[in-house]
């Protein structure tokens, strides 16, 4: 069964620290992948995503992902945090029909 | 300027009830979706609509009802509310139907506790 998965249920961590962030999918087939964020209050956003091409991809902020086929992953990546990225992070992949789907979600908290 | 906006931004009502939560996008786009969010923060896809046309339809009791008046709106009613369906809503769309490589613009969600 198509499923998606993310490692770190809560992150605790400092300013200027690197984070990292997992997520796996299982499924052999064509995968479009998604990284979303919802800071506190607000709603969710798109972070980055990869269809295709260079598996590194960079989106807003500061992150980027690398997409490793052979592992089924899609790790999220920050190399300083900042105390504004404190949020919930949500790896989603659709696989290759209508829907996206989300796994259970990191919390991320950075102190200051 | 909102681009997608949901009603109510909470909603609390006693079970058995049945209450509606809108969704109006001004994005022009074709297709929108409802998920649910449960207390463990999952994101769970309920339904879709692409202008108007039911196109997903996951496993929801069927107490849970989608209405799409036209493609800018798509509500969500709910009879004989559980205690079990209190959550998160959250409605979203994409510009186009397949939504395969689209990102997906989300409302505020819409936070329901039913007592």
């Amino acid at each position: 069964a198509q499923s998606v998965s993310q490692h770190n249920h809560h992150v605790i961590l400092s300013e200027a620290a690197s984070l990292e962030l997992g997520c796996n999918y299982s499924y052999g087939g064509t995968v479009n992948l998604f990284w979303y964020v919802q800071y506190p209050g607000q709603h969710l956003q798109l972070l980055l995503k990869y269809f295709s091409g260079d598996p590194l991809v960079k989106g807003i902020k500061g992150f980027e992902a690398e997409f490793i086929k052979s592992k089924f992953s899609f790790n999220l990546r920050k190399p300083s945090v900042q105390w504004s990225d404190t949020a919930e992070y949500f790896c989603a992949v659709n696989f290759n029909d209508y829907k996206l789907s989300f796994g259970a979600g990191t919390t991320v908290t950075v102190r200051a | 300027d909102t681009a997608v906006s949901q009603t109510p931004k909470y909603l609390v009502t006693q079970m058995g009830n049945d209450k509606s939560i809108k969704c109006e996008q001004n994005l022009g786009h074709d297709t929108m979706y409802w998920y649910k969010q449960d207390s463990k923060k999952f994101l769970k896809i309920m339904f879709s609509y692409n202008n108007k046309e039911l196109i997903i339809n996951e496993t929801v009791p069927n107490r849970f009802s989608p209405k799409s008046p036209d493609k800018a709106h798509l509500n969500l009613h709910i009879n004989s509310l559980e205690l079990g369906d209190s959550a998160v809503y959250f409605c979203a769309s994409t510009p186009g139907l397949a939504g395969r490589q689209e990102t997906q613009y989300f409302g505020p969600g819409t936070r329901l506790l039913v007592l």
